[in-house]
């Protein structure tokens, strides 16, 4: 069975205050992990999809690597539009589900 | 290009009651999806269809459930004789199966609440 693990489950961070987000996977066979940003009340947003090891994907202030075992997220220089929280989700060959992690809550402060 | 809606976005109900929910994916996109979110948890997949074919069902998805996909467009998601422990957000997703990407867009969602 496919499985997700995300820390911290909460980050409190200062404007301008970088730090990375963790995404450990277990999975029978990768075929992409995900990252979205949910905002309170909404349907999450896709970010980045990345494919094999070594993968590092870039948006603004995101940016997205891949090991076998775990995806960080880095936030460079983030801002209060950047409070969130961040979900990670895998996609195996053998099925059609994305399995999703617990999320990370993202809270950037001014 | 919309983006998936889905509707009603917020729906009361009481105990026993039957409630149905619609889903509109993105309109070339021929895979549609349902996930359960409640709250401080990920989205956990409910079922899948590729064009009218309904071909994955999780164990969540109890005798209560039931998903169609008429014709391969919109969806309906419903839920009989609800319990309070439905009550959630209800997500849908699409893809389009014809790029190698897999990238599942999501909808806003219609949360449930069971009183």
């Amino acid at each position: 069975e496919d499985q997700v693990t995300q820390s911290p489950e909460a980050l409190r961070l200062q404007e301008g205050e970088s730090s990375s987000l963790n995404c450990s996977y277990t999975v029978s066979g990768l075929r992409g992990l995900f990252w979205y940003r949910q905002d309170p009340g909404k349907g999450p947003e896709f970010l980045f999809t990345l494919y094999s090891a070594g993968e590092e994907k870039e948006k603004e202030r995101l940016k997205a690597t891949l090991t076998k075992k775990e995806s960080f997220l880095h936030i460079t220089a983030p801002k209060p539009e950047d409070s969130a929280t961040y979900l990670c989700a895998v996609h195996n060959n053998a099925g059609n589900m994305l399995t999703f992690g617990g999320g990370t809550r993202l809270m950037v402060k001014p | 290009d919309t983006g998936v809606s889905q509707n009603p976005r917020h729906k009361i109900t009481k105990r026993g009651q039957n409630v149905t929910f619609r889903c509109d994916p993105i309109s070339e996109h021929n895979r549609l999806y349902w996930y359960r979110q409640t709250l401080g948890q990920g989205p956990e997949f409910l079922t899948y269809f590729q064009n009218e074919a309904q071909l994955e069902k999780s164990r969540l998805l109890s005798d209560r459930f039931s998903a169609e996909r008429p014709k391969g467009s919109f969806s309906t998601l419903e839920i009989q004789r609800t319990e309070q422990g439905d009550s959630a957000m209800y997500l849908c997703a699409s893809s389009y199966a014809g790029t190698p990407t897999w990238e599942q867009y999501f909808g806003p969602g219609t949360r449930l609440t069971v009183t």
